[in-house]
């Protein structure tokens, strides 16, 4: 079946390192996206990709950095300067077009102690 | 004003109850989505509508292109129902997500 896969699902991390947080994705979709949601907050940009070797900052992407070597994965890493790290992370893909939707991964949930 | 606005913000239910929760938006879009989130838990897609109405068990979800406007109906609720659910659109002119703040549903046994 095809799907996204986002590992691990809980992910706890000591403050100040870096931490990367897996999607790989077999749908062939161009598109992949990071988003990152605070509790009781709404889901909110971070990086996205449309084509591999290429990627554009979202809305919040100050302390994060992304790769997009290959169609299939698109890892998000989370750095030392990302000042409130502690949050659910979600990836996402679309396939470029009007009629198509998103798919979503599960979800990783990083907690930095 | 929120480009994708849903209602209510929180909504408390005894079991069995028929819910509706409502997402309304102001741009133009090629898709919505409803997902749905437990407490503490992972994202999982419902459905995703671009007309129409689409159905899922006890899940119901409709969609007024004119109006703007979807709504996610809940029949015969269970305290399992108990969630954050989240509607998003896809933006029409860059395909990007716009996504509503969810609500919060609570079912009580």
């Amino acid at each position: 079946d095809g799907g996204i896969t986002q590992s691990p699902k809980y992910l706890f991390r000591k403050e100040g390192q870096n931490v990367t947080l897996s999607c790989e994705q077999n749908l062939n979709h161009d598109a992949m996206y990071w988003y990152r949601q605070d509790p009781g907050q709404g889901l909110r940009l971070i990086y996205y990709s449309q084509i591999v070797n290429d990627f554009q900052k979202g809305d919040i992407a100050e302390g994060y950095s992304v790769s997009r070597e290959k169609k299939e994965s698109f890892p998000l890493t989370v750095t030392s300067a990302q000042k409130n790290p502690t949050a659910f992370y979600l990836c996402a893909t679309a396939v470029r077009g009007v009629n198509y939707g998103y798919t979503f991964g599960s979800g990783t949930r990083l907690t930095v102690v | 004003k929120n480009e994708v606005e849903q209602s209510p913000q929180n909504l408390t239910a005894q079991e069995g109850e028929f819910i509706t929760i409502n997402c309304s938006y102001s741009v133009g879009i090629s898709a919505l989505h409803w997902l749905q989130q437990h407490p503490g838990g992972g994202i999982v897609s419902l459905f995703m509508l671009s007309s129409g109405k689409k159905k899922h068990g006890r899940l119901i979800a409709t969609i007024n292109i004119q109006e703007k406007h979807s709504s996610l109906h809940i029949t015969a609720s269970h305290p399992r129902d108990s969630a954050v659910y989240i509607c998003a659109v896809k933006s029409d002119s860059n395909y990007q997500l716009i996504w509503g703040a969810g609500t919060k549903l609570i079912i009580k046994p």
